[in-house]
């Protein structure tokens, strides 16, 4: 089992709808997670993180934490072709030190 | 604060040369983190310091990679005999002391390798 698990997509949403994108972690003792977004050929730039259940908005952006079940989401609402990226969850765990494991990603198509 | 530097941005080599990429932190981070990302894959863990002390290296770095970081502030990557398959993008990372970012770490623009 991977540490972190994503869909790899690719996801394609219109312009303007709701992106889903949603993460799993094995290790129940992650602390913080993140999202991250990777546009091709770039390296990843934070998105948000999130610490504890429930939800967490940012602009256009919420991020979703349920520790019971090691899940993680990020909606984009609204969402436009520039959003046409790779998201990358990401876990830090207490049990792992400072080291925080990535996702393989989930290509998201916005189309126009 | 310009953030994470690395160089070189994009390095070819030939098989069996050794190469080496240097990353500068964000000035107040102590902690600094190597990671690999191929095509199609997330950033893999490699190794990380904290501030002059190597934590933990993962054990998919082989005996060919070594990492430095001897003053606690700019770090090394070194792949000797280098291989097809260590073509990659290495990206370099940085966190700050302080926990209540929860470990947030901030990544350089990554060093593209290309091993011919």
């Amino acid at each position: 089992q991977k540490e972190v698990e994503q869909n790899s997509g690719p996801l394609s949403v219109p312009e303007g709808a709701i992106a889903s994108l949603n993460c799993t972690y094995s290790d129940r003792g992650s602390q913080s997670f993140f999202w991250y977004r990777q546009y091709s050929g770039k390296s990843p730039e934070l998105i948000m993180s999130i610490y504890s259940n429930g939800d967490k908005e940012d602009g256009r952006f919420t991020a979703q934490l349920n520790k019971a079940s090691q899940y993680v989401s990020l909606l984009i609402r609204d969402s436009q072709p520039s959003d046409s990226a790779t998201y990358l969850c990401a876990v830090n765990s207490n049990t792992g030190g400072f080291k925080t494991i990535f996702g393989a990603g989930t290509r998201l198509f916005v189309k126009a | 604060d310009t953030g994470v530097s690395q160089n070189p941005r994009h390095k070819i080599t030939k098989r069996g040369q050794n190469v080496t990429f240097r990353c500068d932190p964000i000035s107040e981070h102590n902690r600094l983190y190597w990671y690999r990302q191929t095509l199609g894959q997330g950033p893999e863990f490699l190794t990380y310091f904290q501030n002059e002390a190597q934590l933990e290296k993962s054990r998919l770095l082989s005996d060919r990679f070594s990492a430095e970081r001897p003053k606690g502030s700019f770090s090394t990557l070194e792949i000797q005999r280098t291989e097809q398959g260590d073509s990659a993008m290495y990206l370099c990372a940085s966190s700050p002391p302080d926990r209540s970012s929860g470990n947030t770490i901030y990544f350089g623009e990554g060093s593209w390798l290309t091993v011919v």
